[in-house]
């Protein structure tokens, strides 16, 4: 079935340690998105790609940092420099230029600090 | 800047209707979307209105007063499983999606 993956679904980190969070879809989406989610707030765009080799920083980038060499792969890496990291991480993909512009979500990530 | 506004939390009854509104002051506007998110999962589409008027889809419906910066998301014949996460989104002048905090709703027998 086409879908996004992500993994791993809760993971654990200490501070001053890089982790990398895997987002992979099948649905031949262009456009993939990370967001993070903390709770009282909405969702915050980490990174967007719209096309393989090429992404964009969104609204709380710093501390983060992805790549996309492969349509298919959008890893997110939180390194050591973001302040606060402890959040439940979304993947997501669309078709960019649809009429609607609806988001497909991954289960997300939930990434506690210790 | 730019703002999105949903209540926190409600309560229904099963079987009864509930809507949740939703106002935005945003840059532009090219759509406004609802999500549902059960807690832990992921959101899943709801809805989207761009033009002024109610969308109807089986028990939900979503309505949109483009002039007043308004949204509400109607659910009726409410069930246990409704109880769920409500996400109002708004699609700026830059084609870039604005969140709502979400709205909790918690459905009792």
């Amino acid at each position: 079935d086409g879908g996004i993956t992500q993994s791993p679904k809760y993971l654990f980190r200490k501070e001053g340690q890089n982790v990398t969070l895997s987002c992979e879809q099948n649905l031949n989406h262009d456009a993939m998105y990370w967001y993070r989610q903390d709770p009282g707030q909405g969702l915050r765009l980490i990174y967007y790609s719209q096309i393989v080799n090429d992404f964009q920083k969104g609204d709380i980038a710093e501390g983060y940092s992805v790549s996309r060499e492969k349509k298919e792969s959008f890893p997110l890496t939180v390194t050591s420099a973001q302040k606060n990291p402890t959040a439940f991480y979304l993947c997501a993909s669309s078709i960019p230029g649809t009429e609607t512009g609806e988001l497909f979500f991954g289960e997300g990530s939930r990434l506690t600090v210790l | 800047g730019q703002n999105i506004d949903q209540p926190t939390e409600m309560t229904a009854t099963e079987g009864a209707i509930v809507q949740i509104n939703c106002t935005y002051q945003t840059s532009g506007f090219n759509g406004l979307f609802w999500y549902q998110q059960h807690a832990g999962e992921a959101p899943t589409f709801l809805s989207y209105n761009v033009l002024d008027g109610l969308e109807e889809k089986g028990r939900f419906s979503s309505f949109l007063s483009r002039s007043k910066g308004y949204s509400y998301l109607l659910l009726k014949e409410l069930q246990m499983k409704d109880s769920a996460s409500y996400l109002c989104a708004v699609l700026d002048s830059n084609y870039q999606l604005i969140w709502g905090a979400g709205t909790k709703l918690i459905i009792k027998p």
